[in-house]
């Protein structure tokens, strides 16, 4: 299994261009998850979803979307990229929603300039 | 804002068990303690967790203080690969529903030298 799976690991966009992390796992799991990590900061949930077709708003969700329509996918989507969103970003994925045990994929870094 | 509180940093000697405190005196009871790490440039990586009960697997050791104000983690015999930043971690409540959420902070650094 390759666990969580994220595309691309670095990437460089200017003020009001879109784009889209990726995240992919190969668990077969329920839960998914987008987290964002900032200097001086602890890990900040971004958006997450219980199951295909179903998301929800985390704490920082402003400026992001996200679908679920299968289970292993779960993209991540900046409509108009700032650079308040200069960010390392996380995707993690868990069996189960209730679970705190969480898979984690190694990141994706942006700057927004 | 994050529920525990960690030491900053700390060091421990190659061989020798390393022992991470974690302040939580506002946790409640139902609130399970959770402990990842982070490995430079990587992504998180699940440790062990426990409510109240003292648990063990293959990786470390979890003690939780009988009025669960306080854990402490222990890797028994600390290897360089160990190097990493200790997250000390509270789940609680979120939304509706059986919807749970880390509640991170910044963690401690642990440095393993030869």
């Amino acid at each position: 299994n390759a666990g969580v799976t994220q595309t691309p690991k670095f990437q460089v966009l200017k003020t009001g261009q879109s784009m889209t992390l990726q995240c992919a796992q190969d668990m077969n799991h329920e839960y998914m998850s987008w987290y964002r990590q900032d200097p001086g900061m602890g890990l900040r949930l971004i958006h997450y979803s219980v199951g295909a077709g179903i998301t929800d708003q985390g704490e920082v969700p402003n400026g992001y979307n996200v679908s679920r329509s299968t289970t292993e996918d779960f993209p991540l989507r900046l409509l108009s990229a700032a650079p308040s969103q200069t960010s390392v970003y996380f995707c993690a994925s868990s069996y189960a929603r209730g679970t705190g045990e969480l898979f984690f994929g190694e990141g994706s870094r942006l700057t927004v300039l | 804002d994050a529920k525990t509180t960690q030491p900053t940093s700390m060091d421990c000697a190659e061989g020798r068990a390393a022992n991470l405190p974690c302040n939580h005196s506002t946790i409640s009871g139902n609130e399970y303690v959770y402990w990842y790490r982070q490995i430079h440039s990587q992504g998180p990586q699940y440790i062990i967790h426990g409510l109240k009960n003292n648990e063990t697997n293959e990786m470390a050791s979890l003690i939780i203080t009988e009025d669960r104000k306080s854990s402490t983690l222990i890797l028994p015999h600390a290897t360089l690969r160990d190097t990493a930043v200790y997250y000390c971690i509270v789940r609680v409540a979120f939304n509706a529903g059986n919807n749970r959420k880390l509640i991170w902070g910044l963690g401690t650094s642990l440095a393993v030298n030869p």
